[in-house]
């Protein structure tokens, strides 16, 4: 099944304690991006990456961290977590930045820093 | 720089009437996509439809179409015949050079 897996889909953890939230794809897709969403302000992109070893801030990448050493996975480190970056958190992945599939989710990941 | 402008936070329809979701859009990128999500209460993201930013037509998925009208920079969403499951989180969403930008999005209510 083609799919976004994501982990863990919950998380406590205190702050200044570093993180990993993994995502993988199996789709070959080019294109993966994290966001994160948090009411009343929509999905905010943290980072995208364009292909292997490429990747980009978004409009939100303070605090945050990737790497794209295999084209199906880009995991989201948070090196010192703060109660602000309390989210939910989506990977997401598509063939091309401009495909017209659109993208494919994975299922999120509540975050809670306290 | 890239904005989706999503001006409705909420929304009601009755079922089997038509409702409009609102989205305009800035972009200085000469090609542009414009896409629709929906997210149910569950909160996973399931893209709806897309609209390449030189299409000539109107995009439509099954009930889904989008109104696009690249003068005024619009890309509403128009769901026909609604239906008790569309009731929803939409969003608005635009990719250009290298960003993918979503709006806040407009919460869908349909009325038995």
């Amino acid at each position: 099944e083609a799919q976004v897996t994501q982990n863990p889909r919950y998380l406590i953890t205190v702050t200044g304690k570093k993180l990993t939230v993994t995502c993988s794809q199996n789709m070959n897709h080019e294109y993966m991006s994290w966001y994160r969403q948090d009411p009343g302000l929509g999905l905010r992109q943290i980072y995208y990456s364009m292909n292997v070893e490429v990747t980009d801030k978004g409009d939100v990448p303070e605090g945050y961290k990737v790497s794209r050493k295999e084209k199906r996975n880009f995991p989201l480190i948070l090196e010192s977590p703060s109660p602000n970056q309390t989210s939910l958190y989506f990977c997401a992945s598509s063939p091309g930045r401009d495909a017209v599939v659109g993208y494919t989710f994975g299922s999120g990941t509540r975050l809670t820093v306290v | 720089a890239q904005k989706i402008t999503q001006t409705q936070p909420g929304m009601f329809v009755q079922e089997k009437e038509a409702v409009t979701l609102d989205c305009t859009y800035d972009t200085s990128d000469p090609s542009y996509g414009l896409f629709w999500y929906k997210q149910p209460s569950s909160g996973e993201m399931i893209f709806l439809i897309y609209q390449g930013s030189y299409d000539q037509q109107n995009a439509t998925e099954g009930r889904y179409s989008l109104n696009f009208q690249k003068a005024r920079k619009s890309a509403n969403l128009v769901i026909s015949a609604s239906q008790l499951g569309d009731s929803a989180m939409y969003f608005c969403a635009i990719s250009g050079t290298y960003k993918y930008i979503f709006g806040t999005g407009t919460r869908l209510k349909v009325l038995a």
